[in-house]
């Protein structure tokens, strides 16, 4: 399967501390988005990252790209109870069904 | 702008019956995809589709069916409901075809088939 694989598949840390989350992935692609989701209701897109980027930022947000190990991270920054929800990255492969192939995700917990 | 929306947000129905979805896409985007989301097999896409044409399908079987109107809005049907059916059912709008720019999801509709 295509899909990618994030690693942890859930994670909970104090209010403030720092979240990093992985995703890994099999073939090339040519972006790879991230989302968050709250509690089974709709997909919020969160940040973009093309095949030829190796970091970008968003406010408290960090992405990396390493297309060589084929994986990205996700990192968030001075967490607040409000981030809790599930994390999903998503690719879109070259060569394929244009799509977006989403991982398993990572369900974060704040605790306050 | 408004958001993608979805109607109806939550639905019972019973197995053998058939459904009908609908996403209004954001005003001007012209892209609508939808995936099916269930605990045991994530997030899973359904099919597109760009200027009432389907650009690309998800294996999903044939009772699966879509379309596209010219004001854009989307509907999807699922024939004969089978337990396995039960899921969250989100649809995404984007300015483009294809996938190389953000998705805009609605919140869902929450099939539940008994």
């Amino acid at each position: 399967s295509q899909q990618g694989e994030e690693d942890p598949q859930a994670l909970s840390i104090q209010e403030g501390e720092n979240a990093t989350m992985n995703c890994s992935y099999k073939t090339s692609i040519n972006n790879l988005q991230w989302y968050r989701q709250n509690s089974g209701r709709g997909l919020v897109h969160l940040i973009l990252i093309r095949s030829n980027e190796r970091e970008k930022h968003s406010g408290r947000l960090r992405v990396t790209l390493d297309t060589s190990k084929k994986s990205s991270s996700l990192l968030i920054t001075a967490s607040r109870a409000a981030d809790t929800a599930s994390y999903f990255c998503a690719t879109v492969f070259l060569g394929g069904n244009e799509k977006l192939t989403f991982g398993t995700g990572t369900r974060l917990t704040i605790i306050p | 702008k408004a958001g993608v929306t979805q109607t109806p947000r939550y639905l019972i129905k019973t197995r053998g019956q058939q459904v009908t979805l609908s996403c209004s896409p954001i005003s001007g985007h012209r892209s609508v995809s939808w995936y099916q989301q269930t605990p045991g097999q994530g997030l899973q896409f359904l099919f597109e589709y760009f200027s009432e044409t389907q650009r690309n399908k998800g294996n999903f079987p044939g009772r699966f069916s879509g379309r596209q109107f010219s004001n854009s809005r989307s509907e999807m049907n699922v024939s004969t409901l089978e337990l396995g059916d039960s899921a969250l059912y989100l649809c995404a709008s984007s300015l483009a075809g294809g996938y190389l720019v953000e998705q805009f999801f609605g919140p869902g509709t929450r099939l539940t088939v008994l």
